[in-house]
């Protein structure tokens, strides 16, 4: 079946500008998860959602950062106000009820000028 | 959050064994460990994970010291697809939150 999937792959955006980023689970996956990869980095924790429990935010690194997940489906990571800093990979995982086996998208690659 | 600790690179032969080192001296008794890794210009994939036993599966093996505070990621037999970064994670029972930290880069010689 299709995988994880996300939109755009890459964003080039000015700073100061606002951005979202989508990604489409898998079908059926209940708990969703948000990453970012720096550049030679490790992935940095984002926002993890589960079914219809409130989200886990506590990796979201400034309030200009949030995310939400429409209807158990698909979610939005969205950048307000964007800095250079913010220029990553943004990694999208979704995975079954409570399972340890996370499938990760291709990466949505962010870069602002 | 428990804290792994992994070498930044490691190298082996095509077809020959493979064991990656991490060390979670911190790791409490309800942390679960788990191994993803990351091929290049690709999103990491699920490896393996445990609790206390030794785990196998079809990518791999899990050794769990007896006192949890260390692990081995053990590749029977490294092909060249298996070059990757290999990340060891803790993840607490009742949360989902994975903190990834740098991992293991594993370059394979043919």
């Amino acid at each position: 079946g299709a995988g994880v999937s996300q939109s755009p792959s890459n964003k080039v955006t000015e700073k100061g500008k606002d951005v979202e980023l989508r990604c489409d689970p898998i079908s059926g996956h209940t708990a969703l998860y948000w990453y970012r990869q720096s550049l030679g980095q490790g992935l940095e924790f984002l926002i993890y959602f589960q079914g219809n429990s409130a989200p886990d935010k506590s990796g979201l690194p400034s309030d200009r950062f949030s995310a939400e997940r429409t209807g158990g489906s698909v979610s939005t990571l969205t950048i307000q106000r964007t800095q250079q800093e913010d220029s990553a990979v943004y990694l999208c995982a979704s995975s079954p009820d409570y399972s340890d086996e996370q499938y990760f998208g291709p990466g949505t690659r962010l870069t602002v000028t | 959050d428990a804290k792994t600790t992994q070498p930044n690179s490691m190298e082996s032969n095509e077809e020959e064994p493979v064991h990656l080192p991490c060390n979670h001296s911190t790791i409490s008794g309800t942390d679960y460990i788990h191994w993803y890794r990351q091929l290049p210009s690709q999103g990491p994939e699920y490896v393996i994970h445990g609790l206390t036993s030794n785990v196998n599966n079809r990518m791999a093996s899990l050794a769990i010291a007896e006192d949890r505070k260390s692990s081995t990621l053990i590749l029977h037999r490294a092909t060249l697809r298996d070059a990757a970064v290999y990340y060891c994670i803790l993840r607490s029972s009742g949360t989902y939150k994975y903190i990834f930290g740098t991992g293991t880069r594993l370059k394979v010689l043919a």
